[in-house]
């Protein structure tokens, strides 16, 4: 049980397009889900936070305009990267936190992540 | 400010037990401790966690000292397959959204397990 899917696993872009990523919590509901980067040989950072049916919670220094998050049912998350360019090549990382029901727990499970390349 | 410590890197043999230290003397009563690694080009795979009572799954034991400030994350019988980055993670537990029940990622210990 509690099993987060990203989609895509990778992708590449070309510098001023938007990328979508979708992030689902396959086997129970998350009301607040959360979005992490990560670049290379660095630790994980917390761009922003999410709850079902509300206005994403933006860490400082995170563009809400350029990572827009959209959290619009209890399985779902999108962040969409606005007009990406080279420097947002990253590792994007989703967590989605129980909510009850089965598993009695708050714990965050995490994705699989999804590698963009922005040429 | 990092609300833990922990080694730089770590090795183990095959098979022998894994015993990852962490410290987190500034801990809160109502934090509790999580532990969760990453293996390379991965999402981070939630472990176990603990308030003050050691705790046992099927992955892993977690002690915790009577004082709380420090832990012991053990993997009893290592594998090729645990060579991964673990973080050690102190938060509020509960649903209601506070910064304190952020989970923060440090910098973890790189746990090589080798043949």
């Amino acid at each position: 049980g509690a099993v987060v899917s990203q989609h895509p696993s990778w992708v590449i872009c070309k510098s001023g397009t938007s990328v979508k990523i979708e992030c689902r919590s396959l086997d129970f509901q998350a009301t607040t889900m959360f979005w992490y980067r990560q670049f290379p040989k660095q630790s994980l950072m917390l761009m922003a936070t999410s709850n079902e049916g509300s206005k994403a919670t933006y860490e400082q220094g995170v563009e809400k305009d350029k990572f827009l998050i959209n959290h619009a049912s209890l399985t779902l998350s999108t962040l969409t990267v606005t007009s990406a360019h080279p420097e947002d090549s990253s590792f994007y990382i989703c967590s989605a936190r129980t909510s009850g029901g089965i598993i009695v727990t708050d714990t965050q499970y995490f994705g699989p992540g999804t590698r963009l390349t922005v040429l | 400010d990092a609300k833990t410590t922990q080694p730089t890197s770590m090795d183990c043999a095959e098979g022998r037990a894994a015993n990852l230290p962490c410290n987190h003397s500034t801990i809160s009563g109502n934090e509790y401790v999580y532990w969760y690694r990453q293996i390379h080009s991965q999402g981070p795979q939630y472990i176990i966690h603990g308030l003050k009572n050691n705790e046992t799954n099927e992955m892993a034991s977690l002690i915790i000292t009577e004082d709380r400030k420090s832990s012991t994350l053990i993997l009893p019988h290592a594998t090729l397959r645990d060579t991964a980055v673990y973080y050690c993670i102190v938060r509020v537990a509960g649903w209601r959204e506070t910064s304190g029940s952020r989970l923060t990622f440090g910098e973890g210990t790189q746990l090589t397990v080798n043949p």
